[in-house]
């Protein structure tokens, strides 16, 4: 099967720092999400990004579909920011594989 | 974007006992069900995939005697866990998307403990 392979596995920040996590993948895809899993279990969705680059706010993501990556990047980061990030990929229509994520703890 | 609202938020039960968790699409019609289970610390896993009106398809290793699954409506999906054990307990989180969507929407997930 598609191997998702997230870095870095853990992080920390100091509250105003930014950072990039990443996202490979094995296979090519159809869909590639990125969400954020707050210390509640509740996930939200960050982006739908199968390709191309796209911005919200403070969080932008670029996926390379050519080469197999997607880049979750974070800016003047929060405590708020707190949480797992994980990437899923869409390989064959409506089978959703995650990464096994990314621990971020944004400290004040 | 679009809303799924998953009830209950967490559950305790006994050990031996039946535990129903409800998947809702509020402002849309899914089509597409998706229902997958966290252990702690760990990624999603999917357990199966579900298709209003028909049975669901289940990954390899879940028991669909023992997680079943209804579809029977376009905005409600339920996962029953059956003659619950310990070792059920986990995250279960359930996922939709509409026929013309191709992007997935979360529930908030239920946290299962059986005792």
């Amino acid at each position: 099967g598609i191997q998702v392979e997230q870095s870095p596995p853990d992080l920390i920040l100091q509250e105003g720092a930014n950072s990039t996590l990443r996202c490979n993948f094995s296979d090519s895809v159809n869909n590639l999400q990125w969400f954020h899993q707050n210390p509640w279990g509740q996930l939200i969705n960050l982006f739908y990004i199968p390709s191309g680059t796209k911005q919200n706010g403070r969080l932008s993501a670029t996926t390379v579909a050519t080469e197999r990556y997607s880049l979750l990047y974070i800016s003047s980061s929060q405590t708020t920011d707190s949480g797992v990030y994980f990437c899923a990929v869409e390989l064959d229509f409506n089978k959703f594989y995650f990464g096994s994520g990314t621990k971020l703890n944004v400290k004040p | 974007g679009a809303v799924v609202s998953q009830h209950p938020s967490w559950v305790i039960c006994k050990s031996g006992t039946s535990v129903k968790i409800e998947c809702r699409s509020l402002d849309f019609q899914a089509t597409t069900m998706f229902w997958y289970r966290q252990f702690p610390k760990q990624s999603l896993m999917l357990m199966a995939t579900s298709n209003e009106g028909s049975k669901a398809t289940y990954e390899q290793g879940v028991e669909k005697d023992k997680f079943l699954i209804n579809h029977a409506s376009l905005t409600l999906s339920t996962l029953t866990v059956t003659s619950a054990h310990p070792e059920d307990s986990s995250f279960y989180i359930c996922s939709a998307r509409d026929w013309g969507n191709t992007e997935a929407f979360f529930g908030q997930g239920t946290r299962l403990t059986v005792v």
